[in-house]
C-alpha cells in the first residue's frame, strides 16, 4: 500500500519567494496533519484537517503560512512570502478518525532551507 | 493541556544489550500511546502503540509497559541491533484529540 507522498522532498529557495509543499493521504484517511521539526522545537503541530475541513490551526506561526485541502487526496501548504527562519522539515500525516484511537502515518517530509 | 516529556535525550548501548526510554504524561485522560522510530532523512514510523486497557504489550525485540496510576510508559527493546539505531518519539493522546509528543531520545547501538 503506498504511504502518506509529500513533494518536493527537498525545497532550497531564497528568502521572499513562495514555497508550496504538497502532500497525499493515504486512501481513506479522513484526518490530516501537518507538522514542522526543528532541532530546537522538535515536532511542533501546525493545523490538522477533518474530513477536509480545517479543524485547529492555531500551531500556523504566522499569516504567511497557510494550508488547503480541497479533496480528500491532496493539500497544501503553502508559506509567502518566506524567511530563513521557516527553514525546517515539513511532515505530513494521515490517519482514520472515529475508528478508535488510530497512529499516524507520517510521509517522508520537506527539507526546506530558505537561504 | 497535555504534556509529554522524555528520558534520556540521548542513549548508547552496546549491541544485544537491552535499551529502555521512559515518557511521562500530564493529563490522565489521554488513553493512547504510541511509539514512533524516526530514521536519518525519513519521516516518524509506528513501531508500537498501546492503549490504556493494557498493561503490557509485546512485539518480537519490542515491548511497551504502561502505568496509568504513575503516568508513565516505556519502550523497551531487547538484543538491541545496529539498525535499532535512530530517534524514537512516545506520544499521548485522548480519543478524538491530537497527539503530543515527546521531544525524542536518540538511540546510539554501538557495534
Amino acid at each position: 500500500d503506498a504511504g502518506v507522498i509529500q513533494s518536493p522532498r527537498h525545497e532550497v529557495t531564497e528568502m521572499g519567494q513562495e514555497v508550496t509543499l504538497r502532500c497525499k493521504p493515504i486512501s481513506g484517511h479522513n484526518s490530516l496533519f501537518w507538522y514542522r521539526q526543528t532541532m530546537m522545537r522538535g515536532l511542533e503541530l501546525l493545523i490538522y484537517f477533518n474530513n477536509n475541513v480545517p479543524i485547529d490551526d492555531s500551531g500556523m506561526p504566522e499569516d504567511r503560512f497557510s494550508a488547503k485541502m480541497p479533496n480528500a487526496s491532496f493539500s497544501t501548504l503553502k508559506i509567502q512570502p518566506s524567511e530563513p527562519r521557516d527553514s525546517a522539515v515539513y511532515f505530513c500525516a494521515s490517519k482514520l478518525q472515529g475508528a478508535g484511537n488510530q497512529p499516524q502515518h507520517f510521509g517522508d517530509g520537506t527539507r526546506l532551507s530558505i537561504l | 493541556g497535555e504534556n509529554v516529556e522524555q528520558h534520556p535525550s540521548t542513549l548508547s548501548v552496546q549491541e544485544g544489550d537491552s535499551a529502555v526510554i521512559k515518557c511521562t504524561y500530564s493529563d490522565s485522560a489521554s488513553n493512547y500511546f504510541p511509539w514512533y522510530k524516526q530514521e536519518l532523512g525519513k519521516g516518524p514510523q509506528l513501531i508500537i502503540d498501546i492503549r490504556s486497557n493494557v498493561g503490557e504489550k509485546k512485539d518480537q525485540r519490542i515491548a511497551v509497559t504502561l502505568n496509568k496510576t504513575a503516568k508513565h510508559f516505556s519502550l523497551h527493546i531487547t538484543e538491541t541491533q545496529p539498525e535499532d539505531s535512530a530517534v524514537y518519539f512516545c506520544a499521548a493522546a485522548t480519543y478524538g484529540q491530537n497527539f503530543v509528543f515527546g521531544p525524542g531520545t536518540r538511540l546510539s547501538v554501538l557495534p
